[in-house]
């Protein structure tokens, strides 16, 4: 069964930083590219960030861009996203997803909740 | 590109059809459109069901449609069930700097 399945949510001050894993299972993880996308509450879905399937290449959202960092390690079959310089707007689940085609996301880990306040 | 548009709501009785539109879409001769469709119930993690504007991937009922015309992608329930009753979110990945951008989300009420 293909599983992801995040880690690393916490509540930090703004400012901060967080590091979230996600844990692939289930599927052969170094042919995927992979996605983060987040959820504020009770709000709509956002993409923050991709990283291909080597890692030699990221992109990400222009809110994010020069605070979160996307990287994985194949060896160990998981995915990182480093958060820095925090903002009360990142508050929200955070979700990994796996790109089966083309930006097309399948399957969504459970999420996990990262909130930014003081 | 810019947001992606949805009706808030939709609603219907069971066994009737409805249909979600997602607009904004803005066509560029070399840009590429691939549309994907989520389905996302309370408390839970979004599913996909439509990927390439109609491509349904496997274990997804056919009930579910997916179409695009112009600026706008639109989903399509036919025979509406209970279980239909969710969120619904379009999503465009495009080849220009925006990348990948998801709709407003609709809320679909059986």
């Amino acid at each position: 069964e293909v599983q992801l399945v995040e880690s690393g949510g916490d509540l930090v001050p703004p400012g901060g930083s967080l590091r979230l894993s996600c844990a692939a299972s289930g599927f052969t993880f170094n042919t995927y590219w992979m996605h983060w996308v987040r959820q504020a509450p009770g709000k709509g879905l956002m993409w923050v960030s991709h990283i291909n399937s080597d890692g030699s290449g990221a992109r990400y959202a222009d809110s994010v861009k020069g605070r979160f960092t996307v990287s994985r390690d194949n060896s160990k079959n998981t995915l990182y996203l480093e958060m820095r310089r925090l903002r009360a707007e990142d508050t929200g689940l955070y979700f990994c997803v796996r790109d089966r085609r083309r930006f097309g996301f399948d399957p969504w880990g459970q999420g996990t909740l990262v909130t930014v306040s003081p | 590109q810019s947001a992606l548009t949805q009706p808030a709501s939709v609603s219907g009785s069971p066994g009737q059809s409805i249909t979600i539109s997602c607009t904004g879409i803005t066509s560029d001769g070399d840009n590429y459109n691939y549309v994907s469709w989520y389905q996302q119930h309370p408390g839970k993690a979004p599913k996909v069901i439509i990927f390439d504007v109609s491509d349904r991937p496997s274990g997804v009922s056919d009930r579910f449609s997916g179409s695009k015309s112009g600026n706008t992608a639109s989903l399509t329930i036919s025979g509406l069930q209970a279980e239909d009753e969710a969120e619904y979110f379009c999503n465009l990945h495009t080849s220009d700097s925006t990348l990948c951008v998801f709709g407003t989300g609709t809320k679909v009420t059986v």
